[in-house]
């Protein structure tokens, strides 16, 4: 069975342009979580989705995140504009939801920004 | 206050030994779940074992034990007979079903080296 999958792996960008980071959770998981890691923040929750619908986005930094879940089967994060403070390993994740706990994470894309 | 302490920032271990990784939590409710998950230096986040609050024994999964005291509110991760693909960093994690949410909460980690 696929894992989570997310897109692109690796993505390098200059200041000001936007981002847009996707991801395909695991087949029949109805919660999607947004997370980011940097060395002096460790792992921050940015949203999480549950049955497409935004729970929780209390995470998300400012107004130049934003995240969508258009259908069961895919997600986006984008930033715009992108800033060199946004450089970070974003993980999306998912979760049967509704009671069942464990959330299986994406390979991760690595964003730099210069 | 943290939900979950890891007071652990880095441990070296030997090749072969039992490693014991500390997880202490704070919860006011009486049914959780606690995690852990192991992240190596290629990034990706594994799930390795999981224990609910109301769990009757210790989970178990391979060489991965999860050494629950309810009473302290630890929850310890014990790595038996350790290996050089070991060495990554450790995450202990807490859901509290009666949040009415999914989420979980991460702690700090600890940062395994296993030595040959």
């Amino acid at each position: 069975d696929a894992g989570v999958i997310q897109s692109p792996r690796h993505e390098v960008t200059e200041m000001g342009q936007e981002v847009t980071l996707r991801c395909k959770p695991i087949s029949g998981h109805n919660s999607l979580f947004w997370y980011r890691q940097t060395m002096m923040r460790g792992l921050e929750l940015l949203i999480y989705f549950n049955n497409n619908v935004p729970i929780d986005d209390s995470g998300m930094p400012e107004d130049r995140f934003s995240a969508k879940m258009p259908n069961a089967s895919f997600s986006t994060l984008k930033i715009q504009p992108s800033e060199p403070r946004d450089s970070a390993v974003y993980f999306c994740a998912s979760s049967l939801g509704g009671g069942a706990d464990t959330q299986y994470f994406g390979p991760g894309t690595r964003l730099t920004v210069l | 206050a943290q939900k979950i302490t890891q007071t652990q920032p880095g441990m070296f271990v030997q090749e072969k030994e039992a490693v014991t990784l500390d997880c202490t939590y704070d919860t006011s409710d009486p049914s959780y779940g606690l995690f852990w998950y192991k992240q190596p230096s290629s990034g990706e986040m594994i799930f390795l074992i999981y224990q609910g609050s109301y769990d009757q024994q210790n989970a178990t999964e391979g060489r991965y034990s999860l050494n629950f005291q309810k009473a302290r509110k630890s929850a310890n991760l014990v790595i038996s007979a350790s290996q050089l693909g070991d060495s990554a960093m450790y995450f202990c994690a807490m859901r509290e079903p009666t949040r009415g949410d999914d989420k979980i909460i991460f702690g700090k980690g600890t940062r395994l080296h296993i030595l040959p």
